[in-house]
């Protein structure tokens, strides 16, 4: 079965320094991953996707990811902070239709 | 602009009342989905369906219904056997079971 985890429910980084949200995930298969952003009462916006090609995913608004099978994590990343981060971040693996498993989500506050 | 539209943005139930939530999406896309959003749980599969005139359950069916007459349209009817309703549904849709796309969301809140 698969499943993922964020680590961390919430982070808090000032603006203009270095963002981590970390992600680990277990799947049986050769699964894709996903990171997702949300600001309030909004939908799900995707931020990046890794589906086997190049292991270090870039995406959109300066954050990238980088795939490690050894570790299975998906560690999302941004070298500098901007207020406008500021939401919640979800990191999704998937396997098919009804095979997509949301993490629980980590809410990044970001500090002037 | 192709996207999905999700309606009403907020929707208020009283009990015993079956309410339904619209999605519609304009990309073609053939897969559509809706989930049930809870702080702290991340988003829960109610239904989905890979083409008209079919649908699955997910993880949480229990209390909602689905039809998928058209391949623009996936409406959810909240049931009243649904007892806790409230919460923030999203409504999704892909090509076949690869990226989702998401819409703007539909908040449900009990008189």
């Amino acid at each position: 079965a698969q499943s993922v985890t964020q680590l961390d429910s919430h982070v808090s980084v000032s603006e203009g320094t270095p963002v981590l949200l970390r992600c680990n995930y277990s799947s049986s298969y050769s699964p894709s991953l996903f990171w997702y952003v949300q600001h309030p009462n909004k939908g799900l916006q995707l931020l990046l996707k890794y589906t086997s090609a190049a292991t270090l995913v870039k995406g959109i608004n300066g954050f990238e990811a980088e795939f490690k099978k050894s570790e299975t994590s998906f560690h999302l990343t941004k070298p500098s902070a901007h207020m406008s981060d500021a939401a919640e971040y979800f990191c999704v693996v998937s396997e098919g239709y009804q095979k997509v498993t949301f993490g629980t989500g980590t809410k990044l506050q970001v500090i002037p | 602009d192709g996207g999905i539209t999700q309606s009403p943005k907020y929707l208020f139930r009283k009990e015993g009342q079956n309410v339904t939530l619209s999605c519609e999406q304009n990309l073609n896309h053939d897969a559509m989905y809706w989930y049930r959003q809870d702080p702290g749980q991340g988003l829960r599969l109610i239904y989905y369906s890979q083409i008209v005139n079919d649908f699955q359950k997910g993880d949480i069916a229990e209390g909602y219904s689905v039809s998928r007459e058209k391949k623009e349209s996936f409406p959810l009817t909240v049931t009243s056997a649904q007892k806790n309703p409230t919460a923030f549904y999203l409504c999704a849709s892909s090509i076949a079971g690869e990226t989702q796309y998401f819409g703007p969301g539909t908040r449900l809140l009990v008189l």
